[in-house]
């Protein structure tokens, strides 16, 4: 198995909802990562966790907020957010954060702020 | 800051020709690079890496090259066929604050067949 699968994959939400985005690997990698997609821009990094710990915030407003709640599953759960925050959104995973191994990434989630 | 570029944002080649994709990098700390092909509605794909003691790797159809000296990395894929048409992105992994892979802008590549 080296999928990384994101849910939903779609997800439309106003400005005062309360949503989650759910990523699950089953490689056995320590390393899981959050990265925002705006369209016809690169991935850019939000958070990294390194064994189920937060490791890199990139500076992400508060209103993001990641959990890591076993070494498969990566959660990010969002409130309050703005219509500026409509993005794909990725999920990716790596057998390490230190080390020359790639991240695999899932599908995305098509998050549209209304 | 220093980041991962590209140069060229969109590259047309026919069907069965040879595509050459470019990036220049400025963190000459960074020491390992990734491709990655991204398809539209779907996350980067992972094409083929290579560590900075090395300046040629080669995969099925691609080939990587590094040249630490001018800070620059090419994707060439072989044969080029319309399934390749995508974006294409660079990454380096680099230390600033821990460890982190940093994509550069990207290039579309369009297959004409």
């Amino acid at each position: 198995d080296t999928e990384v699968t994101q849910t939903p994959k779609h997800l439309v939400m106003g400005m005062t909802n309360k949503k989650s985005l759910k990523c699950e690997q089953h490689m056995g990698h320590r390393a899981m990562y959050w990265y925002k997609q705006k369209a016809k821009k690169p991935p850019e990094l939000m958070f990294v966790y390194s064994y189920e710990k937060l490791s890199i915030n990139e500076s992400v407003p508060s209103r993001f907020s990641p959990e890591c709640p076993n070494s498969s599953l990566l959660n990010l759960h969002l409130h309050a957010l703005q219509p500026e925050d409509s993005a794909l959104y990725l999920c990716a995973s790596s057998q390490g954060q230190v080390g020359n191994t790639e991240a695999f990434f899932g599908q995305g989630t098509r998050l549209t702020v209304v | 800051g220093e980041s991962v570029g590209l140069h060229l944002p969109t590259l047309s080649v026919q069907e069965g020709d040879n595509s050459i994709i470019n990036c220049a990098y400025s963190n000459s700390a960074s020491d390992y690079f990734i491709w990655y092909k991204q398809e539209s509605g779907k996350g980067p794909q992972f094409i083929i890496d290579i560590r900075s003691n090395m300046d040629k790797r080669q995969g099925q159809r691609v080939t990587v090259l590094l040249n630490k000296t001018v800070k620059h990395l090419s994707l060439q894929i072989a044969a080029t066929q319309p399934g390749d048409s995508a974006v294409y992105f660079c990454a380096e992994k680099q230390n600033t604050g821990g460890f982190k892979t940093i994509f550069g802008a990207g290039t579309r590549l369009f297959v004409k067949a």
